[in-house]
């Protein structure tokens, strides 16, 4: 199955500041990727699919691109509902697996 | 606005099984696939299988062949999850998910159940 690796595990950064998330992916996966932000407590959000499709509702604060084999998710100014953790998932390739998860916590 | 209602937690004992249901509610049903992720205590997501309700048609991440059994009753727009063999490193909470429509399999999930917290325990 197809592994992805998120990096950093931790993101430590101030409201307002400019967040970027990688997400590597083991093997091709197309542009079958997704994002998805789980805040405390709650159930993880759809936020990007299709590589860098705003799901409705996302805030066009957040973006999504390729570079080279990996993913990249940005935050262009953090809120403060921003601070949680994102998990990007693959679907190019079966079973759909989900990457460990980095935490944007606030410094 | 459709809206995926899980049944509450549950305390186990090792050995036995449990079953959480998902209600889908607001919006149409049999026209979805839905699937089953488990989230283990400060751990990533991990998919189980996920059912297509129309024709009672299941499949499962191969870790969960057998140990998982999903189904749904489109009478009441509810999809459920069993999980037999309960062991300790099965307390997680689980989620039920809507696959987005049209995006065949594998799929991403637009929407997500509340989450139901099963905790194996002696």
């Amino acid at each position: 199955e197809v592994v992805l690796t998120q990096s950093p595990g931790t993101l430590s950064l101030s409201p307002g500041d400019r967040a970027t998330l990688s997400c590597g992916a083991s093997q091709g996966v197309g542009t079958y990727l997704a994002w998805y932000q789980q805040r405390p407590g709650q159930s993880p959000r759809l936020l990007i699919f299709d590589e860098y499709k705003r799901d409705t509702g996302t805030p066009d604060r957040f973006s999504a691109t390729r570079s080279g084999t990996d993913f990249i998710l940005t935050i262009s100014r953090l809120e403060p509902e921003d601070f949680a953790v994102y998990y990007c998932q693959q679907y190019g390739n079966s079973p759909p697996t989900f990457g460990q998860g980095t935490k944007v916590e606030i410094k | 606005q459709v809206q995926l209602q899980q049944s509450g937690g549950e305390v186990k004992k090792p050995g036995s099984s449990v079953k959480v249901s998902c209600k889908a509610s607001g919006g149409p049903f049999d026209n979805y696939i839905f699937s089953w992720v488990r989230q283990a205590p400060g751990q990533g997501l991990e998919w189980m299988g996920r059912i297509i309700p129309i024709v009672n048609m299941a499949n499962y991440a191969q870790k969960f062949q057998g140990k998982v059994t999903i189904t749904a009753d489109t009478s009441t727009s509810t999809v459920y999850m069993e999980l037999h063999g309960l062991r300790s490193d099965d307390t997680a909470v689980y989620y039920c998910a809507r696959d987005r429509d049209g995006t065949g399999f594998p799929a991403f999930f637009d929407l997500w159940g509340q989450g139901t917290h099963i905790t194996v325990s002696s």
